[in-house]
């Protein structure tokens, strides 16, 4: 079945530093991929996606590529700021399937 | 306003206790889902509906049922509430070909 290993946390950066959160899956077929992020106190928002092999995704200066030959999507910021201390979750989705398949969460602090 | 909300969004029960979940949405979508989130393993599909007729399991669905009472509302129903229940729970919405969007979430305690 569909699944996806996430870099274990929590992982804590100084601003400005570079960020990079592993995320590897297993899926049958071509998956749509996606990074999720939580703040403090709310629900899950897309941060980004990918849908094809190749596609890099990017928001707020967050960038994922999709890796077919790796079967990859890490995240990376060149970056960070303390606005981006939060969980991130990767997650992928089947083709024809609706449902999310999510990772561990890492959670992210940045310290000043 | 909210796109998707939930009520209520923090509850203490006791074992044995019925819970009820609710989750209202005003994006139009058709399809809702219920998620639970425990430390350490992210999220859990409970239960998913793509419109008002259609119900169906996820992964982790015993203990738990669910009632699609109109197109914008889905509530999750814990009929005998046990400890290891105790979570977050996240409604969230999609169309076709868009993506998820997930309410704020319910943090549930159960003594």
């Amino acid at each position: 079945g569909d699944s996806v290993t996430q870099m274990e946390g929590p992982v804590t950066l100084s601003e400005e530093a570079c960020l990079t959160i592993n995320c590897t899956y297993t899926a049958t077929g071509y998956p749509s991929l996606f990074w999720y992020v939580q703040y403090p106190g709310e629900g899950l928002q897309l941060l980004l996606k990918a849908t094809k092999a190749d596609d890099k995704g990017s928001n707020k200066g967050f960038e994922a590529t999709y890796r077919k030959k790796t079967t990859s999507f890490h995240l990376e910021k060149g970056s960070v700021q303390v606005s981006d201390s939060a969980v991130y979750f990767c997650a992928l989705q089947s083709f024809g399937n609706e449902k999310l398949t999510f990772g561990t969460g890492t959670r992210l602090t940045i310290i000043p | 306003d909210a796109d998707v909300t939930q009520t209520p969004r923090n509850r203490i029960t006791k074992t044995g206790k019925r819970i009820m979940l609710e989750c209202s949405q005003t994006k139009g979508h058709d399809r809702m889902y219920w998620y639970r989130q425990d430390p350490g393993l992210g999220l859990r599909l409970i239960y998913y509906s793509f419109d008002v007729k259609d119900i169906n399991k996820g992964e982790i669905s015993d203990g738990y049922s669910v009632s699609r009472q109109a197109q914008a509302k889905f509530s999750l129903s814990l009929e005998s509430a046990i400890p290891n229940q105790t979570a977050l729970y996240f409604c969230a919405t999609s169309s076709i070909g868009t993506e998820q969007f997930f309410g704020p979430g319910t943090r549930l305690t159960v003594l």
